[in-house]
């Protein structure tokens, strides 16, 4: 099946450092990437939907300059937390989904990060 | 994209069928239903989605009623390992759709 890997697994850093995630698509080409973050005992909130070679779109309360999303080729998203805080602190999630139409999301095993 | 309810949380005896019901009374003809689950610390995995017929494949089967307005994923045999959240989502199914999750149900498979 479809494989989407997310590196890191975790990362802990000092607060005002910027962190960078990466999101492959291994066996598929990934016209759409999502990225989504989830606090302990919630549900996952989308942050932004990224189509290859296209500026992100970011769901609404979500700092675009805080969060930035290059989609620069179909296997790989990244996600870079910038000038990362201790509220920036949880669990970050990308999936990915092929061009064909109607074909499901695949997720990553998420980025866990802590900001000290 | 319709929301969804889901009851919060069910129990299920190992080696018992799991029924997980779900409710999206306000879903359009072109919305899809699907079913995700997330095992703790982990990311959401795929199990299967419908738009109007049953379904089934290796992990779950999928009904969905008539009406469209409520579906039940089966996990024919549950096991300890099935113990996880399980989201049920509608989506269009085009290109653009995106995901919107909602609190889920919490599967505890019990031996």
């Amino acid at each position: 099946g479809a494989v989407v890997s997310q590196h890191p697994s975790w990362v802990i850093c000092k607060s005002g450092t910027s962190v960078k995630i990466e999101c492959r698509s291994l066996d598929f080409q990934a016209t759409t990437m999502f990225w989504y973050r989830q606090f302990p005992k919630q549900s996952l909130m989308l942050m932004a939907t990224s189509n290859e070679g296209s500026k992100a779109t970011y769901e609404q309360g979500v700092e675009k300059d805080k969060f930035l999303i290059n989609h620069a080729s179909l296997t790989l998203s990244t996600l870079t937390v910038t000038s990362a805080h201790p509220e920036d602190s949880s669990f970050y999630i990308c999936s990915a989904r092929e061009w064909k139409i109607n074909q499901p999301q695949h997720f990553g095993d998420g980025t866990r990060l802590s900001i000290l | 994209d319709a929301k969804t309810t889901q009851p919060t949380s069910m129990d299920c005896a190992e080696g018992r069928a799991a029924n997980l019901p779900c409710n999206h009374s306000t879903i359009s003809g072109n919305e899809y239903v699907y079913w995700y689950r997330q095992i703790h610390s982990q990311g959401p995995q795929y199990i299967i989605h419908g738009l109007k017929n049953n379904e089934t494949n290796e992990m779950a089967s999928l009904i969905i009623t008539e009406d469209r307005k409520s579906s039940t994923l089966i996990l024919p045999h549950a096991t300890l390992r099935d113990t996880a959240v399980y989201y049920c989502i509608v989506r269009v199914g085009n290109q653009g759709g995106k995901l919107i999750f909602g609190q889920g149900t919490e599967l505890s498979v019990k031996p």
